[in-house]
């Protein structure tokens, strides 16, 4: 079973388009976070969740909303989609109180046109 | 301000040598140093981390060394092999904290 799984692992769409990524977490961790990775590879933190509640938010455009239904999922939405949200983007989770401990998605690689 | 640096962007090295990552980091305020390896098309794996109140630990194969008076990471790993090809990065983290800063990352090569 996958620990972290999000989906869909590859999305391309054209600038302006609204799109939507889900991730879901199976190890009982209480914290989830989304992260953006350039194309140099610099992995930078977007949001963070902890029991359903937002506690980290990096400046990240309000295009970009995240939604914690329950505390196994946190889905990234990002509206009006533009040429520079063209990354890798991961999801991540971790016990609480373990922020260093995360555990990584597979990621989706958003291309957007 | 926080940042997380490395001082080699790649390292090629021979199968069976040893290995070592380093890092610099300028932000004094973290409890845990951390290390990932992230390979090609897969998310970042922890890998090994120390607290800021040791200056080494040892995994298998892998040792972190903690140089808090030059503020320096180093992640070696002994007999390095095909699989540890990846990319590694450095990150610090706040007790009990939600925010983890990831350095840039290293490139480690390695020549069968």
């Amino acid at each position: 079973d996958t620990a972290v799984s999000q989906t869909p692992k590859y999305l391309v769409t054209q600038m302006g388009n609204d799109k939507s990524i889900k991730c879901e977490q199976n190890l009982g961790h209480d914290t989830m976070y989304w992260y953006k990775q350039d194309s140099k590879k610099f992995l930078k933190i977007m949001f963070s969740y902890n029991n359903k509640e937002l506690i980290i938010n990096e400046t990240v455009p309000n295009r970009f909303s995240p939604k914690s239904p329950d505390k196994a999922h946190l889905n990234l939405h990002i509206n009006s989609l533009e040429l520079g949200d063209s990354a890798v983007y991961f999801c991540a989770s971790s016990p609480r109180d373990r922020g260093d401990i995360q555990y990584f998605g597979a990621g989706t690689r958003l291309s957007v046109l | 301000g926080e940042s997380v640096g490395l001082h080699l962007p790649t390292l090629s090295v021979q199968e069976g040598d040893n290995s070592i990552i380093n890092c610099a980091y300028s932000n004094s305020a973290s409890d845990y140093f951390i290390w990932y390896k992230q390979e090609s098309g897969k998310g970042p794996q922890f890998i090994i981390d120390i607290r800021s109140n040791m200056d080494k630990r040892q995994g298998q194969r892998v040792t972190v060394l903690l140089n808090k008076t030059v503020k320096h990471l180093s992640l070696q790993i002994a007999a390095t092999q095909p699989g540890d090809s990846a990319v590694y990065f450095c990150a610090f983290s706040p007790a009990g904290g939600f925010k983890t800063i990831f350095g840039a990352g290293t490139r480690l090569f390695v020549k069968a």
